[in-house]
C-alpha cells in the first residue's frame, strides 16, 4: 500500500508569490491534515479535511488555505508568501471515521521563500 | 487545549545502551498518544500509539512506551540502541479529533 505522497518535495518561491502543495493520502483514507514544521515553532497544525469539508483549523492567518477533492486528495495554498513561511509542510492521512485513528505522515514539501 | 513537554532537547547514548525519552502531556480527558521519529530531511514515521487498554505498548524497531495516567507521562524506551536510531523523536497528543499537538522533540545521538 502506498504511503502519503506529497508533491513537490522541494521548491523555492519569492516573497509575495503564492504556492500550492499537493497531497495524496493513503488509499482508503478520508481524513487529510496539514502541519508546518519550522526550527523556531516546531510542528504546528494547520487544518484537517474530511469528505471535502474542513473539520479543524489551527491558528494560522487566512493566507493559508486548503481544500480536499472527492478522491480525498488535498491541496494547501499559501498566498502572499513571507520569509517566515519557509518551512517543511507535512501532510498526514487517517481513515478518519473513528476517533483516535492513527495518523500517518508523508515525506513533506520543503518550501524556501527568498 | 492539550500540550506536550519533552524535557530533554538532546540525548547522547552509546550503541547497545538503553534509551529512555521522556514525554509529559497536559489534557483533561483520556489522551491519544503517539511517538514519531524523524530522520534528517525526512517526514515523520509512526513508532507507536496509545489509545486505550494495556498501558505498555509495543512499537516498531524494538521501541515500547508506557502510559502513566497518574504522572501524565508517556515515556519511550528501547533496551539496546543501534546507530540507525540516531534521529529526532517527537511525542504527540490528540483528543481524537485528528489534530495533534507535538512536543519540541528530542534529538538522539548514538556514539560508537
Amino acid at each position: 500500500k502506498a504511503g502519503v505522497t506529497q508533491t513537490p518535495r522541494y521548491l523555492i518561491k519569492t516573497r509575495g508569490q503564492q504556492v500550492t502543495l499537493s497531497c495524496s493520502p493513503i488509499s482508503g483514507h478520508r481524513s487529510v491534515s496539514w502541519y508546518q514544521q519550522t526550527p523556531g515553532q516546531g510542528l504546528q497544525f494547520l487544518f484537517e479535511y474530511f469528505s471535502e469539508t474542513q473539520r479543524n483549523k489551527g491558528n494560522f492567518p487566512g493566507r493559508f488555505s486548503g481544500r480536499q477533492f472527492s478522491n480525498s486528495r488535498s491541496e494547501m495554498n499559501v498566498s502572499t508568501l513571507e520569509l517566515g513561511d519557509s518551512a517543511l509542510y507535512l501532510c498526514a492521512s487517517s481513515p478518519g471515521t473513528d476517533s483516535g485513528n492513527t495518523i500517518y505522515f508523508g515525506e513533506g514539501s520543503w518550501l524556501t521563500v527568498v | 487545549a492539550q500540550s506536550v513537554t519533552q524535557p530533554d532537547i538532546h540525548i547522547t547514548v552509546s550503541e547497545g545502551a538503553s534509551l529512555e525519552l521522556r514525554c509529559n502531556y497536559s489534557y483533561g480527558a483520556t489522551p491519544y498518544l503517539f511517538w514519531y521519529v524523524q530522520s534528517p530531511g525526512q517526514g515523520l514515521q509512526l513508532l507507536l500509539k496509545y489509545f486505550s487498554g494495556d498501558t505498555l505498548v509495543q512499537g516498531i524497531k524494538g521501541f515500547e512506551a508506557e502510559f502513566k495516567r497518574s504522572q501524565s507521562s508517556f515515556n519511550l524506551r528501547k533496551p539496546s540502541v543501534h546507530w540507525s536510531d540516531a534521529a529526532e523523536y517527537f511525542c504527540a497528543v490528540g483528543a481524537g479529533d485528528y489534530k495533534l499537538s507535538f512536543g519540541a522533540g528530542t534529538t538522539v545521538t548514538v556514539r560508537a
